[in-house]
């Protein structure tokens, strides 16, 4: 089965300060979504990547899938308090199984003032 | 709100009770996915359900868990008899359709303690 590996597995940011988390998988990814959990609550959908070499921003989140589509970038420029959360990928194994989604550990986000 | 509703937030069990989750998809929405996130563990796959059908519960414990997504209703996550391993938070999730480029929406879940 696929394995999704998220790095680094938490990370200190100074407020105001850019920040870049990875997921790298052993196969390819078929479908690609970027998540945010705040603890003790849901899943919030951020983006969705398909196609090798894709890059999509949304406010001061961006997010790349390689050209191999074997790893997946989220980047925040300047970060902010409101940036503070868990960061999960997720990923379609296979065109067999699409919306059996298998998720990468996650990375805990902590901006300081 | 439009979004994925789970109910309740919380729920206590004693071993060997029932645990009955209750999901209600966005609006317009006929798939649902349920996930489980244990302590110190990922998100995993449980089930996948449109209405009235299972499409893929290969995640699923062989016992003693069952889900159901009826035509009118709220889908069910069941655990019967629980033990203190079934302790997680149980996450609902759902898509206006299958396949490639569908994003699921999740709602807050539900957080299970077993006594």
């Amino acid at each position: 089965s696929q394995e999704l590996e998220q790095s680094p597995q938490s990370l200190i940011v100074q407020e105001g300060k850019n920040l870049t988390i990875n997921c790298t998988s052993s196969k390819t990814l078929y479908g690609l979504y970027w998540y945010k959990q705040k603890y003790g609550e849901g899943l919030i959908f951020l983006m969705m990547l398909q196609k090798g070499g894709e890059e999509k921003s949304h406010e001061k989140i961006t997010a790349k899938l390689d050209e191999k589509k074997q790893q997946s970038s989220l980047h925040i420029t300047a970060s902010q308090p409101s940036h503070a959360g868990i960061y999960l990928c997720g990923a379609d194994p296979n065109t067999d199984s699409w919306g059996k989604l298998q998720f990468g550990a996650g990375t805990q986000v902590v901006v300081t003032p | 709100n439009a979004g994925v509703m789970q109910n309740p937030r919380h729920l206590v069990r004693r071993r060997g009770q029932e645990a009955r989750l209750r999901c209600s998809p966005m609006k317009g929405h006929s798939h649902v996915y349920w996930y489980r996130q244990l302590p110190e563990e990922g998100l995993k796959f449980m089930v996948y359900l449109q209405k009235e059908n299972i499409i893929d519960e290969s995640g699923m414990p062989k016992e003693r868990f069952s889900a159901e997504f009826p035509k009118e209703g709220p889908s069910i996550l069941r655990i019967q008899q629980v033990v203190r391993g079934d302790s997680a938070a149980y996450f609902c999730a759902s898509s206006l359709k299958q396949g490639g480029g569908q994003p699921q929406h999740f709602g807050d879940g539900t957080r299970l303690s077993i006594l």
